[in-house]
């Protein structure tokens, strides 16, 4: 069984810029959810997807923003590029169910410069 | 709202001596308590979770932990450590029927040979 892919691994953009990422879940998830990861505010969710929708939504600016399509695909785009937008995004399926472990993919590293 | 706090930012041991790395909680209603560790520049992987049951959970490569509902914590134990297990360790937890996720700050184990 595949696991979560995240494309691409590695990204540099310039400050103003945007970016889109990309999220692969496990065949059969239905849920995705994004995470933003850096050094000094450790993990912090984004946005949870579930069949389409958006079933949660984090503490970050209109600038962070993300879809899911019909085969459980999931992007986010970050509009307006900050320096400290720079970070390890870490995307995570799972199967439905509030007791179910979250699959990690190997998450995009954003360098804004 | 729920949190979760891992009071150490770094533990070491030596190989082959007993870990625990802690964790404790906050949540309205029954929690779903999850482990997943992370290695250098890869996404996080699933441990153990509690969700229901014998308080002592068993997981992969060796790990265990206990739930303890009346201290609110599900520290993360292993009876002999392995220089191998050296990697950054995050405690999160789940309630209610939303599945959104709450992570600790993360605690970096460090097993010295």
């Amino acid at each position: 069984k595949a696991g979560v892919t995240q494309t691409p691994r590695y990204l540099i953009k310039t400050r103003g810029q945007q970016v889109t990422l990309s999220c692969s879940p496990i065949s059969g998830h239905r849920s995705v959810s994004w995470y933003q990861q850096t050094p000094g505010q450790g993990l912090q969710f984004l946005f949870e997807y579930f069949s389409e929708t958006q079933r949660n939504k984090g503490n970050f600016p209109g600038r962070f923003s993300g879809r899911q399509f019909s085969n459980s695909r999931s992007e986010m785009n970050v509009s307006t590029l900050e320096l400290g937008d720079s970070a390890l995004y870490l995307c995570a399926s799972s199967a439905t169910g509030v007791n179910t472990e979250a699959f990690f993919g190997q998450g995009t590293r954003l360098t804004v410069v | 709202a729920q949190s979760v706090a891992q009071p150490e930012d770094q533990v070491n041991v030596a190989e082959g001596n007993p870990l625990t790395v802690k964790c404790t909680y906050s949540v309205s209603g029954n929690p779903y308590l999850f482990w997943y560790v992370q290695y250098p520049n890869r996404g996080l992987q699933f441990l153990l979770k509690y969700i229901t049951g014998d308080n002592l959970v068993k997981g992969s490569y060796g790990f265990e932990a206990e739930f303890n509902k009346s201290q609110t914590s599900f520290h993360l134990k292993k009876p002999s450590a392995l220089v191998s297990d050296s990697a950054l360790y995050f405690c999160a937890v789940r309630a209610g029927s939303a599945g959104k996720s709450t992570f600790g700050d993360g605690t970096t184990l460090t097993v010295k040979p």
